[in-house]
Parts: C-alpha cells; sequence; structure tokens
C-alpha cells in the first residue's frame, strides 16, 4: 500500500469548513484513498473514500486531486465534536483489512 | 443495529502471563481484524479473519494469535506477555474481506507490568 503524508496538526474555528490535506504520490491504479477518524478514547471511524471521482457523503466530502497524487478532506461545518485524529489511507480494495495506519492529522475545532 | 463489541474494556497482566480478549462484529459482517494502537508506533495491523479463516497478517510474533467462530465472532490471544504489549487493541468488522468499510470497537486497554 501507499504511503501518505499529513500534517500533524491544524486548527479549525466553529462552524467552518475544515480542509485536511493527505499526500500520496506513489498511490497506483488500483489503490483507493480512505479517511477515518479517531476521536480521543474510542476506535476510529469510517468518514469516506473513494477512488478517482470527488465523493460526498453526510460526513464529509472527499476532494481527490486529477494525478491522484493528493487529496483533501472537508467537513464543510465543523464543530466541537469534529475534533480527532484524522486518518488518510492508501490500499487496494481486496488489502482492505490489512491497513496500517499513520499518524494522521490532529484537528482542534475551537469555539 | 449494534455496533462492534469488544470485553473486556480493560486489562491488567502481569508480565509472561497470557491473555485473551474477545470482539462481537456487526450483525452479518463475516470478516474481523484486530489492530494494535500505542503512542509510540500509532495502529497497527495484527491479522483479519474471515470465514473463521486467517486472510492476512501483519508483521507482529507468533506470541500473537488469533481464531473467528462461526457466528463470526473472534478473540485474540497474546502468550507470555512483554511489557511493550501494552497498548490499545482494536478489533474492526465489515461486511466482506475486501470491504473498503469498516467500523471498529471501542477497544480493549491492555496494561503489562
Amino acid at each position: 500500500d501507499a504511503k501518505t503524508t499529513q500534517p500533524p496538526s491544524m486548527d479549525c474555528a466553529e462552524g467552518r469548513a475544515a480542509n485536511l490535506p493527505c499526500n500520496h504520490s506513489t498511490i497506483s491504479g488500483n489503490e483507493y484513498v480512505y479517511w477515518y477518524r479517531q476521536i480521543h478514547s474510542q476506535g476510529p471511524q469510517y468518514i469516506i473514500h473513494g477512488l478517482k471521482n470527488n465523493e460526498t457523503n453526510e460526513m464529509a466530502s472527499l476532494i481527490i486531486t486529477e494525478d491522484r497524487k493528493s487529496s483533501t478532506l472537508i467537513l464543510p461545518h465543523a464543530t466541537l465534536r469534529d475534533t480527532a485524529v484524522y486518518y488518510c489511507i492508501v490500499r487496494r480494495e481486496t488489502n482492505a483489512g490489512k491497513s496500517t495506519f499513520g499518524d494522521g492529522t490532529t484537528l482542534t475545532v475551537k469555539p | 443495529k449494534a455496533g462492534v463489541t469488544q470485553t473486556p474494556r480493560y486489562l491488567i497482566k502481569t508480565r509472561g502471563q497470557q491473555v485473551t480478549l474477545s470482539c462481537s462484529p456487526i450483525s452479518g459482517h463475516r470478516s474481523v481484524s484486530w489492530y494494535q494502537q500505542t503512542p509510540g508506533q500509532g495502529l497497527q495491523f495484527l491479522f483479519e479473519y474471515f470465514s473463521e479463516t486467517q486472510r492476512n497478517k501483519g508483521n507482529f510474533p507468533g506470541r500473537f494469535s488469533g481464531r473467528q467462530f462461526s457466528n463470526s465472532r473472534s478473540e485474540m490471544n497474546v502468550s507470555t506477555l512483554e511489557l511493550g504489549d501494552s497498548a490499545l487493541y482494536l478489533c474492526a468488522s465489515s461486511i466482506r474481506t475486501d470491504s473498503y468499510e469498516q467500523y471498529f470497537g471501542p477497544g480493549t486497554r491492555l496494561t503489562v507490568t
């Protein structure tokens, strides 16, 4: 699975959009981009995933660049409950159960 | 629908002992993966079971083992515990082995003294 790079921490004002970047320059054609988050003392929570098209669900939007070497997770209206560590993972679908999560980005939403 | 449950939530053991952790996946999910999370190493994949068979394995010593039962419940066992085994052990379930949506349990916090 391709390696990902994320900033260690970010701040966001409550009610504003949080844009979390992820670099995955070695991604291969059959690898998906997945995002999870982990709120303190809880297990990680699946957020969204995509291959090459932008995706949106009730939690977030995922923007993947045309060359697929980077992506951005967007939380449109961040709340204090969105404070968590966000993990970006790249993996083949057949390796779905095999991921090792990196250090992620600690997002702090401030009032 | 109930989420992934793990028991026990907290456990204290001494070096040299063994421990068994349990995970009950979401109803209908047949794949269970186990992860170890430590402050220094992050979240690392241990192994995955599907239909009672180990499908994938991470880079952990043989002291770490697991199994899955016909009802998809899974257990992991760590023998000859070491101080470095202190961690949060998480299990995640998904509908099938290649599913991209994994749902994690709350974890078992293991402390080895």
